[in-house]
């Protein structure tokens, strides 16, 4: 399958500050790329959808001042998120999905664990 | 009622027999189905992608699809306990977005 990288794989930061993760296409040019968290035993929850050269779109409930996301250009997406408190810490996972004919496969990054103290 | 239902288990299962995992779904228009595996503490693995009704086969893995039922299946041959882990049906309709079930865990025991 392609390949999804995610830097860093694991974040600590103290409370206010601002933390920026990036996620690759490493092998496939992806138009668009997804933003997901997941709180513990807990399913993943589509935060945004992340269009190259155009403003990302946010799923019901997400700030977008809060979770800022750069898609700029085909194999990269950035979230950055703003002014961090415990409450944001959680698992950030993105996701690109590959166009093949008939079929649109969508693979996960490893993503990336975010401790607000 | 959720768009994509999964039993979240756990489904127990002894080394070596069959898992058998179902999902349903509420949207008619899905047109792109997906199974992924998901260990704990890391990201979702992409394992089964199909799109037309049938059975379709990837080694010890089988994906059945009945659009009329809106039913969609995962069958696991030969259950090893590297295979104890979460598993998540996705369902795609005509958009971008994939819709997730809630996951089934699966426990392979020895």
């Amino acid at each position: 399958g392609a390949v999804v990288s995610q830097h860093p794989s694991w974040v600590i930061c103290k409370s206010g500050t601002s933390v920026k993760i990036e996620c690759r296409s490493l092998d496939f040019q992806a138009t668009t790329m997804f933003w997901y968290r997941q709180f513990p035993k807990q399913s993943l929850m589509l935060m945004a959808t992340s269009n190259e050269g155009s403003k990302a779109t946010y799923e019901q409930g997400v700030e977008k001042d809060k979770f800022l996301i750069n898609h700029a250009s085909l194999t990269l997406s950035t979230l950055t998120v703003t002014s961090a408190h415990p409450e944001d810490s959680s698992f950030y996972i993105c996701s690109a999905r590959i166009f093949s004919g008939l079929n649109n496969e969508q693979f996960f990054g490893p993503g990336t664990r975010l401790t607000v103290l | 009622q959720k768009e994509v239902e999964q039993n979240s288990g756990p489904l127990s299962v002894p080394e070596g027999a069959i898992a058998s995992l179902n999902c349903t779904y509420s949207d008619r228009g899905s047109q792109s189905f997906f199974w992924y595996r998901q260990y704990s503490g890391k990201s979702p693995e992409l394992i089964m992608s199909i799109y037309s009704n049938g059975d379709k086969e990837d080694g010890r893995f089988t994906a059945q699809l009945n659009k009329a039922s809106q039913y969609v299946s995962l069958l696991i041959r030969d259950s090893q306990p590297s295979d104890s882990a979460t598993y998540l049906c996705a369902v795609r309709a005509a958009g971008n977005k994939l819709t997730f079930g809630g996951g089934t865990r699966v426990l392979v025991k020895p």
